[in-house]
C-alpha cells in the first residue's frame, strides 16, 4: 500500500523559510508532487520530484531522497498568502495518487 | 477557457438516497481522480480512471460507483450504502499516465442529512 506522513501544523513568521517535511511509504514510485490549497479552494500543484535532489521554482523548492523515502518542500521569503495547506503526494504503480494528511502553515507578522 | 468544472458547488441529500456529483473537463485529459477530503484527513482516493471506459478503486471506494463512458466525463454517484457521505469531494485530471501534474475543479460540498 501507500502512506505518507508530515507535519499537521507549522509556524513561521514572515519573511522566513519553513521547511515542511514528508515522508512516504509506496509499493512503486514514479514521484513526490507538492501542492498548495488554501481555505475553501482546491488544491493547486507546486512541485515535482521524480528523482533524487533539489527542484527549484521561484520562493519554492522541493527535495528527494528516494533511498530515504524522504521528501520536503522550501518556502522562501515567507508571505502573508502563503498561509494554507500543502499537501505532499506520490505517484505510483498504475498512476494511483496518493495525498498525505496536509500540513497547515501558519505564518505570524 | 480550458478547465475542470464541478457542480453543483454545494449539494444536500437526505439520508437514502443516492446523488451523482458531475465532474467535465475540456483540457482533452486522459486520467481523472475523484477525491474525498475530510477536516484534518487530506485527500482520499475514491476511484480513477486512465481512460476511457476503464476506472480503478482508490483507498476508499466502498459505498461509491463511477464511470468513465466519456473522455471529458467522470460522474461519481455516492450509494445509500457510503456510511458517512458528508464531504468536500474534489475531481482532478491530468493528461495522462506519463504527467504528474494533476488539475482540480473547485470541489462539491455534499451535506447528508
Amino acid at each position: 500500500g501507500q502512506s505518507l506522513e508530515q507535519p499537521s501544523e507549522v509556524t513561521a513568521v514572515e519573511g522566513a523559510i519553513v521547511q515542511i517535511n514528508c515522508t512516504y511509504q509506496t509499493s512503486g514510485f514514479y514521484g513526490l508532487s507538492w501542492y498548495q490549497q488554501h481555505d475553501g479552494g482546491a488544491p493547486t500543484f507546486l512541485s515535482y520530484n521524480a528523482l533524487d535532489g533539489l527542484e527549484e521554482t521561484g520562493r519554492f523548492s522541493s527535495f528527494l531522497s528516494r533511498s530515504d523515502s524522504y521528501g520536503y518542500l522550501l518556502l522562501q521569503e515567507l508571505q502573508m498568502k502563503d498561509s494554507a495547506s500543502y499537501f505532499c503526494a506520490v505517484r505510483g504503480r498504475d498512476d494511483k495518487i496518493i495525498f498525505g494528511k496536509g500540513t497547515r502553515l501558519h505564518i505570524l507578522p | 477557457d480550458g478547465g475542470i468544472t464541478q457542480s453543483p458547488k454545494y449539494l444536500f441529500r437526505k439520508e437514502g438516497q443516492n446523488v451523482t456529483l458531475s465532474c467535465e473537463q475540456n483540457l482533452n485529459h486522459d486520467a481523472m481522480y475523484w477525491y474525498r477530503q475530510d477536516p484534518g484527513q487530506g485527500l482520499r482516493l475514491i476511484y480513477y480512471s486512465q481512460i476511457v471506459n476503464d476506472f480503478q478503486k482508490g483507498d476508499i471506494a466502498e459505498g461509491y460507483s463511477v464511470s468513465r463512458e466519456k473522455k471529458e466525463s467522470f460522474p461519481l454517484t455516492v450509494t445509500s450504502a457510503q456510511k458517512n457521505p458528508t464531504a468536500f469531494y474534489l475531481c482532478a485530471s491530468k493528461t495522462g499516465t506519463s504527467a504528474y501534474e494533476q488539475y482540480f475543479g473547485p470541489g462539491t460540498r455534499l451535506t447528508v442529512t
